[in-house]
Parts: C-alpha cells; structure tokens; sequence
C-alpha cells in the first residue's frame, strides 16, 4: 500500500527564514507525489507534484521540493517564508486507481 | 483552469434531516470524483470514489446508506447525509480528476462544505 509521512506536526519558523516541511514516503512501483496547503476552513490548494523528471520540482508561491529516491523522501521548502505561509501543509501520494493518500499534515506558523 | 466547487459552503441542520451537498468541475468534465472528511485540525479521509454513470464505491467503514453519492454528469457529483446526527458534523471536501492529460494524475479540491447538525 501506498502511504506518507509527516514527522512534525508543527514547523515554526521566523519570516524570513528558510522553511522546509518533511515528508517521507512509501510506495511500491514509481512514486506520484503531492503537497497541498489548507488554510483554515478552506478546500486544498495544490502546490506542486512530482510524477517523474527532476528531483527538483518547483511549485506555487516560491514553494519547491525535492525528490529523494534513496531516502524516500518528499521535502517542501521555502527559501525565505513569509507570514501568510502560515497554515496546514499535507504531502499525498497517489496510487494506482488515482486514490490520493494525504500524510497527518504539518502546522507551519511564520512569525513575523 | 481545473476549478471545482461546492455548494453550500456550509450548512446546519437539525438532528434527523437530510443534508445534499454538491460538487461540480466548472471548467472540465470529471470523469472521477472523490468525497473526504476531515475533522478539526486532522487529515482528509477518503470516503468514497464517485465514477460518471456508475455507482459511488466507498471505503471501508462508511455506510453506504447513510451517506447516499450520486454521480450523474460528468460535472455534478452530490452526497447526502441521511438522517443526520450530531457525529456528522464535519467539514466534507470533494475532488475532481481529469479523465485524462497531462492533469489526470492530480485531484482538483473543492472549498469544502462545513456540516453542523444540531
């Protein structure tokens, strides 16, 4: 079975400052690998995927991340945060049949 | 491109009524759609797999019956919370994937439908 996941539940980080939010994944076969923001009471906003190519698959709102065969690994990252980056991030891998299986997802809070 | 919407964006009932929410893609036919539930600040849970002109297949504990999926275009999907309870309450997010392209491999969210049944 398909599954991600997210260690951290919470990512604080200072406006400004680099932001990274960790997924690690677990699939078997080639990976198909999302990263959706939520904000509060609000659909899922997609950000970027990977389906196969780069390791470094840029995405919405200055957001990237980078796919790491060796350590099963999905990271997003932001070079520079901001406060309205503040919200709840999910990492998702899709399988066979297009199901999407979301991670417990990670609270990002930017101060300013 | 690839908008999905809701409608309502949030309801609240009373404890044994009926409650239909509805998706559509505006912009693309969708072949498939998705029904999730998410609890206060956990992840969505899949409930359901909605397919254009055939019955809605549902994820393992969740009553078929109680939470009714109709597929009728290839826009529209709805569910509907019969009977609905207190335990209901919920926020309910659907999703639509293009039936094929480049976008197939993704889902395109709706804004969600916050449920408050009193």
């Amino acid at each position: 079975a398909q599954s991600v996941a997210q260690p951290e539940d919470q990512v604080n980080v200072a406006e400004g400052n680099p932001l990274t939010v960790k997924c690690t994944y677990s699939v078997s076969g080639n990976p198909y690998l999302f990263w959706y923001v939520q904000y509060p009471n609000r659909g899922l906003q997609f950000l970027l995927k990977y389906i196969t190519g780069d390791n470094l698959v840029k995405g919405s709102y200055g957001f990237e991340a980078e796919f790491n065969k060796s350590q099963t690994s999905f990271h997003l990252k932001k070079p520079s945060a901001l406060v309205s980056d503040s919200a709840l991030y999910f990492c998702a891998v899709r399988a066979h049949d297009y199901k999407l299986s979301f991670g417990a997802g990670t609270t990002v809070t930017v101060r300013a | 491109g690839a908008v999905v919407s809701q409608h309502p964006s949030w309801v609240i009932c009373k404890s044994g009524t009926s409650v239909k929410i509805e998706c559509r893609s505006l912009d693309f036919q969708a072949t498939t759609m998705f029904w999730y539930r998410q609890f206060p600040k956990q992840s969505l849970m899949l409930m359901a797999t909605s397919n254009e002109g055939s019955k809605a297949t549902y994820e393992q504990g969740v009553e078929k019956d109680k939470f009714l999926i109709n597929h009728a275009s290839l826009t529209l999907s709805t569910l509907t919370v019969t009977s609905a309870h207190p335990e209901d309450s919920s926020f309910y997010i659907c999703s639509a994937r293009l039936a094929g392209g480049p976008g197939r491999h993704e889902q395109f969210f709706g804004p969600g439908t916050r449920l408050t049944v009193l």
